[in-house]
């Protein structure tokens, strides 16, 4: 595809539950960010990776929250016993630098019960 | 800390009228800054940027202001269309520290038929 996608678009889980966000940035684009979104809110960063150097984890809101990226393409965000204040939409964004503009994928809208 | 802000949450005008949606930074350093436009259930779409060395940018229908005297970022829409509706995100990149970029709450800009 030519832009960034994101899976699933929308996810239910239990508080408590583990959940993993896949996101597939655009071929090429060697950074790629996550944010959260609150309903009604602005974006909130999260984790950015650039290349091959160590990812910038200093958005995550707490240790519940990790993200990788395998093979400097496709990342995974996972939020582990989650909490009904993690309930948002989180997008992924890719750049072809670290300076560039940011591309954003449709987002998956995570609800904690 | 820092942050950006908008000045107006919501901004309603009619069809065919221009609109201006403003921002205030506060980070005198930042040396690139981003309009955004998000759609009702959709990621955020890049619309016009412009660096710090530039007082204005021109686009298709868009104009970004910059004016670093007084840290303000304001986004002009020529001739708004129905399809114009949505929120409008002003971002800054920030020279020193990590290279993300940090988002306004939004404006949600309302076209009236």
């Amino acid at each position: 595809g030519a832009g960034v996608s994101q899976s699933p678009s929308n996810k239910v889980t239990e508080k408590g539950k583990d959940v993993e966000l896949r996101c597939d940035p655009i071929s090429g684009h060697t950074a790629l960010y996550w944010y959260r979104q609150s309903l009604g809110q602005g974006l909130e960063f999260l984790i950015y990776f650039q290349g091959n150097s160590a990812p910038d984890k200093s958005g995550l809101p707490s240790d519940r929250f990790s993200a990788e990226r395998t093979g400097g393409s496709v990342s995974t965000l996972t939020i582990q016993r989650t909490q009904q204040e993690d309930s948002a939409v989180y997008l992924c964004a890719s750049s072809l630098a670290v300076t560039a503009k940011q591309f954003f994928g449709p987002g998956t809208r995570l609800t904690v019960l | 800390g820092e942050s950006v802000g908008l000045h107006l949450p919501t901004l309603s005008v009619q069809e065919g009228d221009n609109s201006i949606i403003n921002c205030a930074y506060s980070n005198s350093a930042s040396d690139y800054f981003i309009w955004y436009k998000q759609e009702s259930g959709k990621g955020p779409q890049f619309i016009i940027d412009i660096r710090s060395n530039m007082d204005k940018r021109q686009g298709q229908r868009v104009t970004v202001l910059l004016n670093k005297t007084v840290k303000h970022l304001s986004l002009q829409i020529a001739a708004t269309q129905p399809g114009d509706s949505a929120v409008y995100f002003c971002a800054e990149k920030l020279t020193q520290g990590a290279q993300k970029l940090v988002f306004g709450q939004g404006t949600r800009l309302t076209i009236n038929p």
